[in-house]
């Protein structure tokens, strides 16, 4: 079947603008996850999603970070007054359900603040 | 807290030799363990993971890894290495009660020809 989907694959943008990322999880994952890649790093988690629950924004990096879940399929991550150090790519990831079951990934948006 | 550390950037294997890439874990509970790979310019591909039961898990492509609570470490492991297992491989832990998994920094894996 269809994996997790991703939307733009790339994103360059001027800094100060607001850029929207997408992401179409897995159908029938209720969990879905959103991390950051920057160059030479690991992942850092952002903003985790579970069913109808209110969303974990624990990793969020600063409140120019928003993401929403619509209809507990389709989400987007918003990022207001891009910055330089914004850039880096965007994975987004879906699983089952919360719990021990592996985390299928997107191929990522690679954004780029000039 | 939990935590997981790489502790190399680079493995360098020739082609044919096992490899081995290492992984140890920080948790206060129970730890449920993954590997993933990366391929260049490609999203995260899961490759194993280790909830609970025996201590050696196999995954996808021939790759395994061992759980060993007493090191709190989980080094993945493949006999023999192919140039196309060249890829950055990352560790990753989550506790029980957490929600999201916390990944290493990740080791560049290069086998050669």
């Amino acid at each position: 079947g269809a994996g997790v989907s991703q939307s733009p694959s790339n994103k360059v943008t001027e800094k100060g603008k607001d850029v929207e990322l997408r992401c179409d999880p897995i159908s029938g994952h209720t969990a879905l996850y959103w991390y950051r890649q920057s160059l030479g790093q690991g992942l850092e988690f952002l903003i985790y999603f579970q069913g109808n629950s209110a969303p974990d924004k624990s990793g969020l990096p600063s409140d120019r970070f928003s993401a929403e879940r619509t209809g507990g399929s389709v989400s987007t991550l918003t990022i207001q007054r891009t910055q330089q150090e914004d850039s880096a790519v965007y994975l987004c990831a879906s699983s089952l359900r919360q719990g021990n079951h592996e985390q299928y990934f997107g191929p990522g948006t690679r954004l780029t603040v000039t | 807290a939990q935590s997981v550390a790489q502790p190399e950037d680079q493995v360098n294997v020739a082609e044919g030799n096992p490899l081995t890439v290492k992984c140890t874990y920080s948790v206060s509970g129970n730890p449920y363990l993954f590997w993933y790979v990366q391929y260049p310019n490609r999203g995260l591909q899961f490759l194993l993971k280790y909830i609970t039961g025996d201590n050696l898990v196999k995954g996808s492509y021939g790759f395994e890894a061992e759980f060993n609570k007493s090191q709190t470490s989980f080094h993945l492991k493949k006999p023999s290495a192919l140039v196309s297992d060249s890829a950055l491989y990352f560790c990753a832990v989550r506790e029980g009660s957490a929600r999201q998994l916390t990944f290493g920094s990740g080791t560049q894996l290069t086998v050669l020809p």
